[in-house]
């Protein structure tokens, strides 16, 4: 089982529309989580911190389920703008970041 | 500007010879992070650094090496024995979350 999993997609969405990723990680103990988003050929940057008790901002919201060891990031009012690969991100506490494998967003007109 | 730098942005080399590509940042972390991402598919770590002088071979480490004598610089040198050197290089640093550099895409033929 891999580390972290996420589903590649990629999720094809009409301007406007709400779109949901999820990703699951397998260590119990991974202590801070991440959503960073890559351009095509660009470096990944980061998009937001997930925290225990959810966190929005603007049109993005990140939920953090640690019973279930998922995480996910929900876009409102997708844009043209927003199509990017998502990569979900989480810090096992070993000194290093365990990255998925990033799910693509295209935005349709 | 706070940041990280990666030069060249793009390099080209002969199959047999050794590469060095630079990574300089002034944000002041202590940890440092190389990555190679090949087309279509994630994040894979080469190297890493915590501490000045101190490095830990990532998932992929055999056919590269580093040095890490400034806090400021971590570079990655590609020698000839990595058998597929062609891929876009990343350099990182953070303490939690990474922060990324804007890449070196490499091509050796």
């Amino acid at each position: 089982r891999k580390e972290v999993e996420q589903d590649p997609g990629p999720f094809n969405v009409p301007e406007g529309a709400t779109v949901a990723f999820n990703c699951t990680y397998s260590n119990s103990a991974s202590q801070s989580f991440f959503w960073y988003r890559q351009d095509c050929r660009k470096e990944p940057k980061l998009l937001m911190s997930v925290y225990s008790s959810g966190n929005e901002d603007g049109r993005f919201t990140a939920q953090l389920n640690r019973a279930s060891q998922y995480i996910s990031l929900l876009i409102r009012d997708s844009k043209l703008s927003d199509s990017a690969t998502y990569l979900c991100v989480v810090n096992p506490a070993t000194g290093k970041l365990i990255f998925g494998q990033g799910t693509t967003l295209q935005v349709k007109p | 500007d706070g940041g990280i730098t990666q030069s060249p942005k793009y390099l080209f080399r002969k199959e047999g010879q050794n590469v060095t590509l630079s990574c300089e940042q002034n944000l002041n972390h202590d940890a440092m992070y190389w990555y190679r991402q090949d087309p279509g598919q994630g994040l894979r770590l080469i190297y890493y650094s915590q501490i000045v002088n101190d490095f830990q071979k990532g998932d992929i480490a055999e056919g590269y090496s580093v040095s890490r004598e400034k806090k400021e610089s971590f570079p990655l040198t590609v020698t000839s024995a990595q058998k597929n050197p062609t891929a876009f290089y990343l350099c990182a640093s953070g303490p939690y979350e990474q922060y990324f550099g804007p890449g070196t895409r490499l091509t050796v033929t």
